[in-house]
């Protein structure tokens, strides 16, 4: 089973700050990676997929990049609305393998 | 636009089948290359894929729970359904569908059920 890694597990920044998220596969994944967004006590939201594509309707402070093994997430000038966990997940090859990262929960400092 | 709605009891007892379905409107569930899956979370805890559902019929499951899990579809109805087999506390979770045009990512979303295995 391809396991995915996600770190940092929580972050605090300012209003306005650069965020940064790393996911890694433990082997190869292509661009198969998204990245949701979950706010307490609502389902993910589909933001980025295929590691770089950002979703209709998504602001374009959200963005990805990698392949392989390594991807980044980043929102480039955090707002209050932005407060949530953030998780990864990894496409690979069904029904083998289509798993979720462990989350990164983001705060406002 | 597809909306999903989850549908189904909201405790059950340790030992028996959970059974949970997926109301789809905004959308044909038959269409074409639509895969139509299920993802729980445990209370404060990640997301876990349990298993998908083809157009076509052909199912996919996690295979941590591939011995207790049945996904099916029901294209009179609009609808798929979950059936988990042998619960215990450890499946007590907020149980998501949702639907993606490729094997992922999931696009769409339901608002999610939380389900309590208990006595």
């Amino acid at each position: 089973d391809i396991q995915m890694t996600q770190s940092p597990s929580s972050l605090s920044a300012s209003v306005g700050d650069r965020v940064t998220i790393t996911c890694q596969a433990s082997q190869d994944i292509s661009n198969y990676l998204n990245w949701y967004q979950q706010k307490p006590g609502k389902a993910p939201k589909l933001l980025i997929y295929d590691a770089s594509n950002l979703e209709t309707g998504v602001p374009s402070r959200f963005s990805g990049s990698g392949s392989g093994t390594d991807f980044t997430f980043t929102i480039s000038s955090l707002q209050p609305e932005d407060i949530a966990t953030y998780y990864c997940q990894q496409y690979d090859n069904l029904p083998n393998s289509l798993t979720f990262g462990p989350g990164t929960k983001v705060d406002i400092k | 636009q597809l909306q999903l709605q989850e549908s189904g009891p909201g405790l059950v007892k340790p030992s028996e089948t959970l059974s949970l379905t997926c109301t789809v409107s905004g959308g044909s569930i038959s269409s074409s290359s639509y895969y139509w899956g299920w993802i729980r979370q445990p209370p404060g805890k990640g997301l876990e894929w349990i298993g998908s559902i083809y157009y076509s019929g052909s199912t996919y499951y996690n295979p941590s729970l591939k011995s207790r899990v049945t996904i099916s579809v029901d294209t009179s109805k609009n609808q798929f359904s979950l059936k988990l087999s042998s619960v215990t506390a450890a499946d007590t979770a907020v149980y998501y569908c949702a639907s993606a045009a490729r094997p992922t990512p999931f696009d769409y979303w339901g608002q999610g059920t939380l389900v309590t295995v208990s006595s």
